[in-house]
């Protein structure tokens, strides 16, 4: 499976955007990128995921460079409560249930 | 629409004992995925059940075994536990349409002792 890579952590101004940059030089063609979060005592919170083209609903935005070696997510208007941990995930295919998080990377929104 | 719900939420045993942990999945949803999370440390994969039977397994020992019901519920059991075995235990469900996205319960926070 290709490996993810992250900044430890991040700080952001509420209200502003939040851009969570994430490596993946290693995907192949059929890998889909996953970003899941993990608010303290919580189980993980889907946000988004693509496979090339950019993607973006009612959490976040999901750009994905043309080589597909990086990523990121875009929250557009951070609050407090965004305040987790994010984990970008290399998922290959539908019978691929094991999903290999990493240490993430720790999000603190400010006031 | 009720999410995935484990039980119990928390739970303290001692080692050497056996402890069952238990998970229904969101409705409308046929497999179960279940992860160890160690204290600062990302989910860890254990194992995935369909169809009443184990698909995928992670790097576990066979003291962690599992079973899924014909009303897709599932279980966890850990045997001969360990003080190492201590974590949050999350069950995870989704259905088999094509990357349909992984819905994670809160967890069962085990405590060995």
């Amino acid at each position: 499976d290709a490996k993810t890579t992250q900044p430890t952590s991040m700080d952001c101004a509420e209200g502003r955007a939040a851009n969570l940059p994430c490596n993946h030089s290693t995907i192949s063609g059929n890998e889909y990128v996953y970003w899941y979060r993990q608010i303290h005592s919580q189980g993980p919170q889907y946000i988004i995921h693509g496979l090339k083209n950019n993607e973006t609903n009612e959490m976040a935005s999901l750009i994905i460079t043309e080589d597909r070696k990086s990523s990121t997510l875009i929250l557009p208007h951070a609050t407090l409560r965004d305040t987790a941990v994010y984990y970008c995930i290399v998922r290959v295919n539908l019978n691929d249930y094991k999903l290999s998080f990493g240490a993430g990377t720790t999000v603190t929104v400010r006031a | 629409d009720a999410g995935v719900t484990q039980s119990p939420t928390h739970l303290i045993k001692t080692r050497g004992q056996q402890v069952t942990l238990r998970c229904s999945p969101k409705s409308g949803h046929d497999t179960v995925s279940w992860y160890q999370q160690a204290l600062g440390q990302g989910p860890q994969f254990i194992f995935q059940y369909y169809e009443e039977e184990e698909r995928q397994r992670g790097n576990f020992p066979d003291r962690f075994s599992g079973h899924q019901f014909p009303n897709y519920s599932s279980e966890l059991n850990v045997n001969a536990l360990l003080l190492g075995d201590s974590a949050l235990y999350l069950c995870a469900s989704s259905d088999r349409v094509y990357n349909s996205p992984l819905h994670f319960g809160n967890g069962t926070r085990l405590t060995v002792t």
